[in-house]
């Protein structure tokens, strides 16, 4: 089957740096999506890995590791804007996206 | 202007009823989708459509139908409108290899 696992809730803290995790099983892959979506909003694309390793852009940084089925999305100097939820979707055989329910994340002053 | 957009923004109606959301992309996309998030979160692939193959999400039931008018728009009809089918409904467009989805703003719709 496939599967797509992050936390439920994270909390962090202005100017923190926080790192949220997602494992899955898809049937085949071709690379991982992360979006973010704010309340009410529709998702808004942040990064896409294929190969092994970490993407940096900005303040936000991507790993994969498809050995490992694991990625992490990671976050620096958080902003109060940053609270959202961010969803972690992989790419299956057919192209399809496969979303997780996301990970909601609470910044606090 | 917008890449992806969805109309209308909320629709509220009665079981029984049918309805329909409308999709529209300015991005000269090849393939179009419809989502469905739950009260969950959890986002849903129902259908995905470019003008040579419709997939469908065999857990969709056939109430719910999408029809493309042009390459430009893919609308959602749904028939018989249940109760169950209240969520927000996601339209999204990609091109090619260029797998990046970008989505609509959504259609929150509630069925009373």
């Amino acid at each position: 089957g496939q599967n797509i696992d992050q936390p439920t809730e994270m909390t962090a803290t202005e100017g923190a740096i926080v790192q949220i995790n997602c494992t899955y099983q898809t049937s085949g892959f071709n690379g991982l999506f992360w979006y973010q979506q704010h309340a009410g909003e529709a998702p808004t694309f942040l990064s896409y890995n294929v190969l092994d390793g970490l993407e940096e852009k900005g303040r936000f940084s991507s790993f994969l590791s498809r050995s490992k089925g694991y990625s992490y999305l990671l976050l620096k100097e958080l902003q109060m804007k940053d609270s959202a939820s961010y969803l972690c979707a992989p790419l299956d055989s057919n192209y399809q996206l496969i979303w997780g329910a996301g990970t909601k994340l609470i910044i606090k002053p | 202007d917008t890449a992806v957009s969805q109309t209308p923004k909320y629709l509220v109606t009665q079981m029984g009823n049918d309805k329909s959301i409308k999709c529209e992309q300015n991005l000269g996309h090849d393939t179009m989708y419809w989502y469905k998030q739950d009260s969950k979160k959890f986002l849903k692939i129902m259908f995905s459509y470019n003008n040579k193959e419709l997939i469908i999400n065999e857990t969709v039931p056939n109430r719910f139908s999408p029809k493309s008018p042009d390459k430009a728009h893919l609308n959602l009809h749904i028939n018989s409108l249940e109760l169950g089918d209240s969520a927000v409904y996601f339209c999204a467009s990609s091109q090619g290899d260029l797998i990046w989805a970008f989505f609509g703003q959504g259609t929150r719709l509630t069925v009373v």
